[in-house]
């Protein structure tokens, strides 16, 4: 299996702040990447996928970048909505596997 | 606009298997992939597996042994079926529409699943 490993697995940071988030795969995996963000008690939403594709609806505030084995998330301003977890998923090989999260806090 | 829904027993008996349904609206089942993934309380996301269309399946070789998924196109449904459940099974279940571009744009709310007699 691919192991995705994220960092920093918190993150504490105040609203306008620049966040970035690092995911790394044990092989590469081109670019297909995603990045999901959740709430709790809600189901994850994607935010970016093709490591650097921003899904329909999604602020521009969020970008990724990378590729083979090193990827990054970036919220350019941090928002008031924008508390939750993170998790970055592969889908370049079966099984499709996921980071550990990381959880953005206020500072 | 693509909806999905899971339902099923939210209390499953240790040793017995757990039967979960995932209800598409706004969209074909016989189009994209359709998956399952959990999550422990406070724990991160583990993907179980997805089905194709024409039933073509792929599992995580970690539950491989016990999961089934499977599609019932009439109702627009697809469903999970994970036997020999433990403890270690308790878990909130997604349903998710996959993309071979997007990975998984559309989730259901989830549903909690406690294994315990």
């Amino acid at each position: 299996d691919i192991q995705m490993t994220q960092s920093p697995s918190t993150l504490s940071a105040s609203v306008g702040d620049r966040v970035t988030i690092t995911c790394r795969a044990s092989q590469s995996i081109s670019s297909w990447l995603a990045w999901y963000q959740q709430k709790p008690g809600k189901a994850p939403k994607l935010l970016i996928y093709k490591a650097s594709s921003l899904e329909s609806g999604v602020p521009s505030r969020f970008s990724g970048s990378g590729s083979g084995t090193e990827f990054t998330l970036t919220i350019s301003s941090l928002q008031p909505d924008d508390f939750a977890t993170y998790y970055c998923q592969q889908y370049n090989n079966y099984p499709w596997t996921f980071g550990r999260g990381t959880t953005v806090e206020i500072k | 606009q693509v909806q999905l829904q899971e339902s099923g027993p939210g209390l499953v008996k240790p040793s017995e298997t757990l039967s979960l349904t995932c209800t598409v609206s706004g969209g074909s089942i016989s189009s994209y992939y359709w998956n399952w993934i959990r999550q422990p309380p406070g724990k991160g996301l583990e993907w179980i597996g997805c089905m194709f269309d024409r039933g073509i399946t792929y599992y995580n070789p970690s539950l491989q042994s016990r999961v089934t998924i499977s599609g019932d196109t009439s109702k627009n449904q697809f469903s999970l079926k994970l036997s020999s459940v433990t403890a270690a099974d308790t878990a909130v279940y997604y349903c998710a529409r996959g993309q071979s571009i997007t990975a998984f744009d559309y989730w259901g709310q989830g549903t909690l699943v406690t294994v315990s007699s």
